[in-house]
């Protein structure tokens, strides 16, 4: 089966820098996507990788590893409006999407 | 703006009920889905629509019914609710057909069953 994980729940300081992990087996890879999710909203798009390296956008920057099945989200200058669960999920060989569970960022002044 | 719009927000209903959650885009998406989001579990798809007139199964599609008559409007049907059924529901949206990937989540619909 498909198994995608990253840590429940995490916790950082406003101004500092935190890299949120996703580890993933899958039936093929198609893409790894991240998207945050603030309490009790709907989830939205931050990035997408499907070639080894680092993405950038802005205080957001994504990596991919696909030899390794892993990547991270790296959030930079925290504020505390990241307070918010962070979402990965992996496209597999039958472009589907599969979801991990999400890691919720606690954001402390 | 609208975007993508999830109806109703909430909902209480007994077990047994016949419930439909209204989900309506105004981006002329080709691809639309269900999912459900359950406390400690990921997004899971329950069914989905690559255009309209055709439909798809999901990993959790059992107990749950959809149709896409047109473009905007993709309705998910509970036969007769069960309280496994309790989630908070979203439907979401993409500009092309399941490989695109970046979807377009409403608002969510909260659904308990007792």
């Amino acid at each position: 089966g498909q198994n995608i994980d990253q840590p429940t729940e995490m916790t950082a300081t406003e101004g500092a820098i935190v890299q949120i992990n996703c580890t993933y087996q899958t039936s093929g890879f198609n893409g790894l996507f991240w998207y945050q999710q603030h309490a009790g909203e709907a989830p939205t798009f931050l990035s997408y990788n499907v070639l080894d390296g680092l993405e950038e956008k802005g205080r957001f920057s994504s990596f991919l590893s696909r030899s390794k099945g892993y990547s991270y989200l790296l959030l930079k200058e925290l504020q505390m409006k990241d307070s918010a669960s962070y979402l990965c999920a992996v496209m597999d060989s039958n472009y589907q999407l599969n979801w991990g569970a999400g890691t919720k960022l606690i954001i402390k002044p | 703006i609208a975007g993508i719009t999830q109806a109703p927000t909430s909902q209480i209903l007994a077990a047994g009920r016949r419930m439909t959650l209204r989900c309506t885009q105004d981006m002329r998406h080709n691809a639309m889905y269900w999912y459900r989001q359950d406390l400690g579990l990921g997004l899971r798809l329950i069914h989905y629509s690559n255009t309209a007139g055709t439909t798809g199964k999901g990993e959790v599609p059992d107990g749950y019914s959809v149709s896409r008559a047109n473009t905007d409007d993709f309705p998910l049907t509970l036969a007769s609710a069960v309280p496994s059924q309790t989630s908070v529901y979203f439907c979401a949206s993409s500009l092309q057909g399941a490989n695109t990937g970046e979807l377009f989540f409403g608002e969510g619909s909260r659904l308990t069953v007792l």
